[in-house]
């Protein structure tokens, strides 16, 4: 296994339209987490799985972000009705099966809202 | 007030020198972890070190030593004789049993950006 992937590296979308990225987590990995890092900033945490089940949710930014992990393997984040504001770097990882274990990033996804 | 608190934005030494980057961390729970990571200019976050709130000990790791200490709640940690190589953005972060369930949720600082001049 050779890492966190996340598809795609680079999304370029207008204000207004929706965007979905996807995150496949290391295979053996239950739990799956959800970042958003803006320049100059850590990364700051949206959501987490644990397989399938999302057990926190209630940091994402607003109603227009949502994320799936539907079979427990790979995760889906979605923004709908994207503003300007969401231009960011969306950063997926996955650890085992409790969170005080060290996580392991992907390269993330750079959104640019136009 | 922030959870983590990493005082030093950017940190410029020459090569071979020591440097430590400080981590003050906040938190009402007794069981928590704490972490650090790095982040090269390639962006892919590396993590580095983690520790929990019941062993203070000391680590060291080749050039890299951590130094954990409750009383003053701060996780430092000190890159001896620096490299070019260890240029990057490192993150201090706490990982406290505050979301559903008592889930662990981390809290990353806004991170020190090291250069290292050759």
């Amino acid at each position: 296994d050779t890492g966190v992937s996340q598809n795609p590296r680079h999304k370029i979308t207008k204000r207004g339209q929706n965007v979905t990225f996807r995150c496949d987590p290391i295979s053996e990995h239950n739990r799956l987490y959800w970042y958003r890092q803006t320049l100059g900033q850590g990364p700051e945490f949206l959501t987490y799985f644990q397989n399938e089940a999302q057990l926190e949710k209630s940091r994402l930014l607003s109603d227009r972000f949502s994320a799936e992990r539907p079979k427990g393997s790979f995760s889906t984040l979605e923004i709908q009705r994207t503003e300007q504001g969401d231009s960011a770097m969306y950063l997926c990882a996955s650890s085992l099966a409790a969170g005080e274990y060290e996580q392991y990033f992907g390269p993330g996804t750079r959104l640019t809202v136009t | 007030a922030q959870k983590v608190t990493q005082a030093q934005t950017e940190i410029s030494v020459v090569e071979k020198e020591d440097v430590t980057l400080d981590c003050v961390y906040e938190t009402r729970d007794t069981t928590y972890y704490l972490f650090w990571y790095k982040q090269p200019p390639s962006g892919e976050l590396v993590f580095l070190i983690r520790r929990n709130s019941f062993d203070e000990q000391n680590e060291i790791s080749g050039r890299y030593s951590w130094n954990f200490q409750k009383s003053t709640s701060s996780f430092n940690f000190t890159i001896t004789a620096s490299q070019v190589v260890d240029s990057a953005v490192y993150f201090c972060a706490l990982s406290e049993g505050l979301g559903a369930g008592g889930s662990y949720i981390p809290t990353f600082g806004r991170g020190t950006s090291l250069i290292v001049h050759p």
